[in-house]
């Protein structure tokens, strides 16, 4: 990926919140995408963000700042279900806007 | 909506031999198809872009004699693991582009590839 960078693992409390963070550099940023995959299944959409601020869909919310390269995922009222990778994904016009995947972010959900 | 089927799911072929990995777009038409590689507890890796009517375009390290994509109609793309390795076990995954429903990409459901 174009230097795309987040933690590798994560484990929160059932109910707790857990912020993600995605760190990129990019030439001519386009967007920002954040997956959810569970383990062998395909990544499914949770969020895009191509301008500043805060993006809420119910428990999960994302941010960006296209200045410091920086955007979050937080996942509110953590159920078990939500234990997955969480994928950071950006499109760049230098890389005809396909996506790049970050390495993943797996959260585990304990009881 | 914005659906793309994937097939098969998984499936395991012996060395040497060829597999054909499926992805139709079931409700939309998909120009653009992308196609992925993803490795235990690692990101997905693009191999390859494939366009409506035209050659695909593969990233760099890929090789398009092994790796045969074809796509021949708005709304299917396959991938052809020819002369397969028990290296190339993995998951591919393929991804259209949704211009129009605000999601940007959708994924096929993945195909675990075992060679043995």
């Amino acid at each position: 990926g174009q230097n795309i960078d987040q933690p590798t693992e994560m484990t929160a409390t059932e109910g707790a919140i857990v912020q993600i963070n995605c760190t990129y550099q990019t030439s001519g940023f386009n967007g920002l995408f954040w997956y959810q995959q569970h383990a062998g299944e395909a990544p499914t959409f949770l969020s895009y963000n191509v301008l500043d601020g805060l993006e809420e869909k119910g428990r999960f919310s994302s941010f960006l700042s296209r200045s410091k390269g920086y955007s979050y995922l937080l996942l509110k009222e953590l159920q078990m279900k939500d234990s997955a990778s969480y994928l950071c994904a950006v499109t760049e016009r230098s890389n005809d806007y396909k996506l790049s995947f970050g390495a993943g972010t797996t959260v585990t959900v304990r009881a | 909506g914005a659906v793309v089927s994937q097939h098969p799911s998984r499936v395991i072929c012996k060395s040497g031999t060829s597999v054909k990995i499926e992805c139709r777009s079931l409700d939309f038409q998909a120009t653009t198809m992308f196609w992925y590689r993803q490795f235990p507890k690692q990101s997905l890796m693009l191999m390859a872009t494939s366009n409506e009517g035209s050659k695909a375009t593969y990233e760099q390290g890929v090789e398009k004699d092994k790796f045969l994509i074809n796509h021949a109609s708005l709304t299917l793309s396959t991938l052809t693991v020819t002369s397969a390795h028990p290296e190339d076990s993995s998951f591919y995954i393929c991804s259209a582009e949704v211009l129009d429903r605000g999601i940007g990409y959708t994924f096929g459901s993945g195909t675990r590839l075992t060679v043995v």
